[in-house]
């Protein structure tokens, strides 16, 4: 069965630092990857997503994710974090063969951005 | 709005009595999932419903729980006899055919007293 770790719970920078969130997968074959981004009280935004090529991803708000299969990871990061990048950040793994629909999600890091 | 619609956004049951969750899919989709998010966990697969159908249901839990899409109108998460433990984070995402392309909801917050 497919598993997402995100070993982070909580990460606190400072505005203007630069931010990497680091995602561990577990899956047999070349997975799905998502990064979404919930702030307090909303849905999930979907950032990014990776599905295969170029294992450099570039997402929505200035962020990008990289996809090291040796590695089992795809972590995110952005190299100027703002103010308003505090949310709940969850990564996710889809099965790229059937029941693609059935997304496992990590339980999620906690970011904190300091003035 | 053309996003994934959910309401009510937040929902106080006494234990026993019924909880409905209705969401209404992104223009254009016709798939629907519905997640649950316990505290501190992340989101679960519930359930994925096409228009009047099951698809797969093998996240839910076993009794008490129903999911509907009708042909006509949004699609239904039905608890019924709520209890304690089912407090949470309610996330429903729609896709088009790209199914793992799921765009989520704002969810609703079921509390149950």
């Amino acid at each position: 069965a497919q598993s997402v770790t995100q070993p982070d719970i909580h990460i606190t920078v400072s505005e203007g630092a630069s931010l990497e969130l680091r995602c561990n997968y577990s899956y047999g074959a070349t997975p799905y990857l998502f990064w979404y981004v919930q702030s307090p009280g909303q849905g999930l935004q979907l950032l990014l997503k990776y599905f295969s090529g170029d294992t450099l991803v570039q997402g929505i708000k200035g962020f990008e994710a990289e996809f090291k299969r040796s590695q089992s990871s795809f972590n995110l990061r952005k190299p100027s974090v703002h103010w308003s990048d505090a949310a709940e950040y969850f990564c996710a793994v889809g099965n790229s063969g059937g029941s693609n629909y059935k997304l496992t999600f990590g339980k999620g890091t906690l970011l904190t951005v300091n003035p | 709005n053309a996003g994934v619609m959910q309401n009510p956004r937040h929902l106080v049951r006494r234990r026993g009595q019924e909880a409905r969750l209705r969401c209404s899919p992104m223009k254009g989709h016709s798939h629907v999932y519905w997640y649950r998010q316990l505290p501190e966990e992340g989101l679960k697969f519930m359930v994925y419903l096409q228009k009047e159908n099951i698809i797969d249901e093998s996240g839910m839990p076993k009794e008490r729980f129903s999911a509907e899409f009708p042909k006509e109108g949004p699609s239904i998460l039905r608890i019924q006899q709520v209890v304690r433990g089912d407090s949470a984070a309610y996330f429903c995402a729609s896709s088009g055919l790209a199914a793992y392309e799921q765009y989520f909801g704002p969810g609703t917050r079921l509390t149950v007293t």
